[in-house]
C-alpha cells in the first residue's frame, strides 16, 4: 500500500533554532516528492520539489534531501523565525499518469516556534 | 496569494442541508483538483478535471457530491444532504499543462455542519 508517513508529529522549538523533519514513502512507482507549508486555516504553499535524481533542494532558509535508495526524506529549517509556525506536509507522487491518486499525502507535522 | 481563489472561506450549515463552493483556479490553468482535508491530517483527493471534463473520482466522492467545470474555467462542489461528517476543509488546487505537475493551492473553504 502506498503511504508516506511524516515524523514527529509535532516539535516546538526555540525562535533561532534549526530542526528536522522527516517523511518516509512506500509509495511505488516514483516519480516526485514535494514539500508544503500549510499555515493553519490557509491551504498548502509549494517549498520544494524533487524528482527522483535529486538529492538536495534548498528554498531560502529550507533545504529538503532525498534518499530514494532509503526512501527518506528531510526537510531542514534554519535559523527558525515565528512566520515557519505551521505544519509541513510531504506529498510523494507516483504514477504520474494518474493525476489524481497519485499524490499520496502525509499528515504533516506541526512546528511551533516560540519566541 | 497563490492565485487560486475559493468562495466562501467559511461556511456553517444545519445537516440536510446543501451547500455549493466555489473555486477560481490560475487563469491559464488546464487543471482543477478538489480535496478534503479534516484536523491533523493531509489533503485527501476528490476530483480532479482537465478543462471542462471531469477525469477521475475518488471513492471518498459519495453520489451526494457533485463537481462541476462547465466552462473549463472555474468549478463548483456542491454536497446535497450534507452529515456532520462533511465536516471539514475543502481545498481546491490548479495546474498547468499534463502530468502531475506543480500544484497551486486556494485558501480552502472550511465547512461545519451543526
Amino acid at each position: 500500500k502506498n503511504q508516506v508517513e511524516q515524523s514527529p508529529q509535532s516539535l516546538i522549538i526555540l525562535e533561532g533554532k534549526n530542526c528536522t523533519l522527516q517523511c518516509n514513502y512506500t509509495v511505488s512507482p516514483f516519480s516526485n516528492l514535494r514539500w508544503y507549508k500549510q499555515d493553519t486555516g490557509r491551504g498548502p504553499v509549494s517549498l520544494t520539489i524533487m524528482t527522483f535524481s535529486e538529492n538536495t533542494k534548498s528554498n531560502g532558509r529550507y533545504t529538503a534531501t532525498l534518499d530514494a535508495d532509503t526512501k527518506q526524506s528531510s526537510l531542514h529549517i534554519t535559523a527558525s523565525q515565528l512566520s515557519d509556525s505551521a505544519s509541513y506536509i510531504c506529498v510523494v507522487i507516483g504514477d504520474k499518469n494518474q493525476a489524481g491518486t497519485a499524490l499520496i499525502f502525509g499528515k504533516g507535522t506541526t512546528l511551533s516556534v516560540s519566541s | 496569494d497563490t492565485g487560486v481563489s475559493q468562495d466562501p472561506r467559511h461556511k456553517i450549515t444545519k445537516r440536510g442541508q446543501n451547500v455549493t463552493f466555489r473555486c477560481d483556479p490560475i487563469s491559464e490553468h488546464n487543471r482543477l483538483y478538489w480535496y478534503r482535508q479534516t484536523l491533523g491530517q493531509g489533503p485527501e483527493f476528490l476530483t480532479y478535471f482537465q478543462n471542462e471534463a471531469q477525469l477521475e473520482k475518488s471513492r471518498l466522492l459519495s453520489d451526494r457530491f457533485s463537481a462541476e467545470r462547465p466552462k473549463g474555467s472555474f468549478s463548483t462542489l456542491e454536497i446535497q444532504r450534507t452529515e456532520q461528517g462533511d465536516s471539514a476543509m475543502y481545498l481546491c488546487a490548479s495546474s498547468l499543462g499534463s502530468g502531475v505537475n506543480e500544484q497551486f493551492f486556494g485558501p480552502g473553504t472550511r465547512l461545519t455542519v451543526l
